[in-house]
């Protein structure tokens, strides 16, 4: 099932461009987890966010969640070809005492040279 | 379609024991991965299948897990022997093949090993 929403759904971006994906669930989010599907390929681990207004870097990703836990975004600085993919938020949101991991629907990503 | 399904959903079982997991992926998907949720690192692949082939075992953590492809609606995971580090979710996801494809998972399949 895929409970958290993303947007866009997908992107076209000119390679040195600047870009943001968001994910927004309308409960609390514990635990959340940021991949990246590159084409043919399963998903690879970005980062995670567990804290309320954390920011986690990797090369040129940023990836921050928002102090009351229902939204992150992720940002690319300076956007390359490498960068092409899928990107997908997961995020365990506590239901009924489960924590159970939802995904997003993922935003296709193409960067143009 | 039904979706991806995977069973067993739960499963707890003794270290030392044998654990199997299934998956059927949706009809017409040619690709299937299978991934290790842990709480420190999300989701990790262990291995996906193309046109029932391995691609990539690279994350299969040691000899003790195996994985299957007989034909193009089953696979399997087996853990032997299990151990209680073993514990984790198992989710596996199918899609239309290599490319420029959106994944689609099963419901998991939630592992404790006492």
């Amino acid at each position: 099932s895929q409970e958290l929403e993303q947007s866009p759904q997908s992107l076209i971006v000119q390679e040195g461009k600047n870009l943001t994906i968001n994910c927004t669930s309308s409960k609390t989010l514990y635990g959340l987890y940021w991949y990246k599907q590159k084409y043919g390929e399963g998903l690879i681990f970005l980062m995670m966010l567990q804290k309320g207004g954390e920011e986690k870097s990797h090369e040129k990703i940023t990836a921050k969640l928002d102090e009351k836990k229902q939204q992150s975004s992720l940002h690319i600085t300076a956007s390359q070809p490498s960068h092409a993919g899928i990107y997908l938020c997961g995020a365990d949101i506590e239901e009924d005492n489960n924590n159970d991991m939802r995904f997003g629907a993922g935003t296709r990503l193409t960067v143009k040279p | 379609d039904a979706g991806v399904i995977q069973s067993p959903r739960h499963e707890v079982t003794e270290m030392g024991q044998e654990v199997t997991l299934r998956c059927k992926p949706i009809s017409g998907h040619n690709s299937l991965f299978w991934y290790r949720q842990t709480m420190m690192r999300g989701l990790e692949l262990l291995i996906y299948f193309n046109n029932n082939v391995p691609i990539d075992d690279s994350g299969m953590p040691e000899d003790r897990f195996s994985a299957k492809m007989p034909n193009a609606s089953f696979s399997t995971l087996k853990i032997q022997p299990s151990e209680p580090r073993d514990s984790a979710v198992y989710f596996c996801a199918s899609s239309q093949g290599q490319g420029d494809y959106e994944q689609y998972f099963g419901p998991g399949t939630r592992l404790t090993v006492t």
